[in-house]
């Protein structure tokens, strides 16, 4: 268990709806990275906020979007969902910034089906 | 365009045998992460390579790095079926991100 805590684990949805996922940090971890894992494009960077800001994008789709609360907490949502959406989404948490060298640690995941 | 490719994609090797898993990218790196993921589960952290001709041991893993060749190696020491998993490299270039490669599924066959 790396402390890293997303809910819900699965969730499935119609194509055109909106999800919002959640990850909260280990403790101390100020630092939440987001990434999608589907079979055609791997494991791919998402996002990444630290303290609260925004840090770095990568492949992050506009209908994508991603906010860090002030306890920490990270929310991905996900909107005009496509069948493509279809993915394991995991978030991940780091003392610092990978810039830091901060190692980061991995949540359980999110299976998202879109039908 | 940063690339990470790993070889094999693919690899069934009985128990107690050895084998290397290959780790090639593209543009200059100082580190590199290894990580095991079980069908289904989360990315478990294996090694941290933070310079050059770093090796890390962890049981029958042990991952080097050489960052004038851009070649991270993963090798496999007398196999048992625990190791059985997708194993991912990502090197950090830069920007706050890691770049993972294409995973390394490994079967280990009795």
């Amino acid at each position: 268990d790396s402390g890293v805590t997303q809910t819900p684990k699965h969730l499935i949805t119609a194509t055109g709806q909106r999800v919002t996922l959640r990850c909260s940090p280990r403790s101390g971890d100020l630092s939440v990275y987001w990434y999608q894992q589907s079979l055609d494009q791997g494991l791919q960077f998402l996002i990444q906020y630290y303290n609260g800001e925004e840090r770095a994008k990568g492949n992050i789709l506009e209908r994508f979007s991603a906010q860090q609360f002030p306890d920490l907490h990270s929310e991905l949502n996900l909107s005009s969902l496509e069948l493509g959406d279809s993915a394991l989404y995991f978030c991940a948490s780091s003392v610092g910034t990978s810039g830091a060298q901060s190692e980061q640690y991995f949540g359980p995941g999110t299976r998202l089906t879109v039908t | 365009e940063l690339k990470v490719e790993q070889n094999p994609l693919f690899l069934s090797m009985q128990e107690g045998k050895n084998y290397t898993i290959y780790c090639n990218y593209s543009t200059t790196s100082d580190r590199l992460y290894w990580y095991r993921q079980d069908p289904g589960k989360s990315l478990e952290s294996l090694f941290v390579l933070l310079s050059n001709g770093a090796v890390k041991q962890e049981g029958r893993l042990m991952a080097s790095l050489d960052t004038k060749a851009r070649l991270s190696t993963l090798h496999i020491t007398a196999a048992v079926h625990d190791l059985s998993a997708t194993y991912f490299c990502a090197p950090y270039f830069g920007n706050e991100k890691l770049t993972f490669g294409t995973g390394t599924r490994l079967t280990i066959i009795p």
